[in-house]
């Protein structure tokens, strides 16, 4: 069974500092892997995906993530955080094979960006 | 602005009650799905439908149900209302639904069941 985990309920981050966003996953075969940002009382909006190739994907609003095969981690990073990056981000994951409705989603981690 | 329309954007109601949450989905897209969104169950996908016809099914009560019209606008029928129906339920679209496609996210109607 596929699954994520993302092990920070929280993250605090000063604006204009790196901001990280981790996400591990367990997967049969080659993982699909999103991440999806909510902003209160929003839907949620997609940020990036990684399919295949390139490791290192980019996405909107600056933000970018590390496919890391070995550590089956999927990691989000943004260089200079912002204050407006305060959100409630989600990792996802599926397998090449599975229907949209395997999507697995994190349990979120909440950004908190301080000025 | 996704392209996602849900409606209505609040409904409260009462136990026992049945109500009805609609979904229109972005221009061209043929998937829709919904999902229940609580603060103790996290994000959790109820079901899929492609071009009509249901495709995949998560975690949906049997009070529940759901359907896609001819227009790919899709409603989600909940019945006999709990307290613990009282969520954000959101519906997504995509183009297709499987592979690596992205699906696009409506702002959510909130139920409040009292």
């Amino acid at each position: 069974a596929q699954s994520v985990a993302q092990p920070e309920d929280q993250v605090n981050v000063a604006e204009g500092n790196p901001l990280t966003v981790k996400c591990t996953y367990s997967v049969s075969g080659n993982p699909y892997l999103f991440w999806y940002v909510q902003y209160p009382n929003r839907g949620l909006q997609f940020l990036l995906k990684y399919i295949t190739g390139d490791n290192l994907v980019k996405g909107s609003y600056g933000f970018e993530a590390e496919f890391n095969k070995s550590q089956t981690s999927f990691h989000l990073k943004k260089p200079s955080a912002l204050v407006s990056d305060s959100a409630l981000y989600f990792c996802a994951v599926r397998g090449p094979t599975d229907s949209w409705g395997k999507l697995q989603f994190g349990a979120g981690t909440q950004v908190v960006v301080t000025p | 602005d996704s392209g996602v329309t849900q409606t209505p954007k609040h409904l409260i109601t009462a136990t026992g009650q049945r109500v009805t949450l609609r979904c229109s989905p972005r221009s061209g897209d043929l998937s829709v799905y919904w999902y229940q969104q609580s603060l103790d169950q996290g994000l959790q996908f109820l079901i899929q439908y492609y071009n009509g016809e249901e495709r995949a099914k998560g975690n949906i009560l049997e009070r529940f149900s759901a359907q896609q019209f001819p227009d790919l606008h899709s409603e989600l029928n909940l019945s006999s209302l709990e307290l613990g129906d009282s969520a954000l339920y959101f519906c997504a679209s995509s183009q297709r639904g499987t592979e690596g496609t992205e699906a696009f996210f409506g702002q959510g109607t909130r139920l409040t069941v009292v």
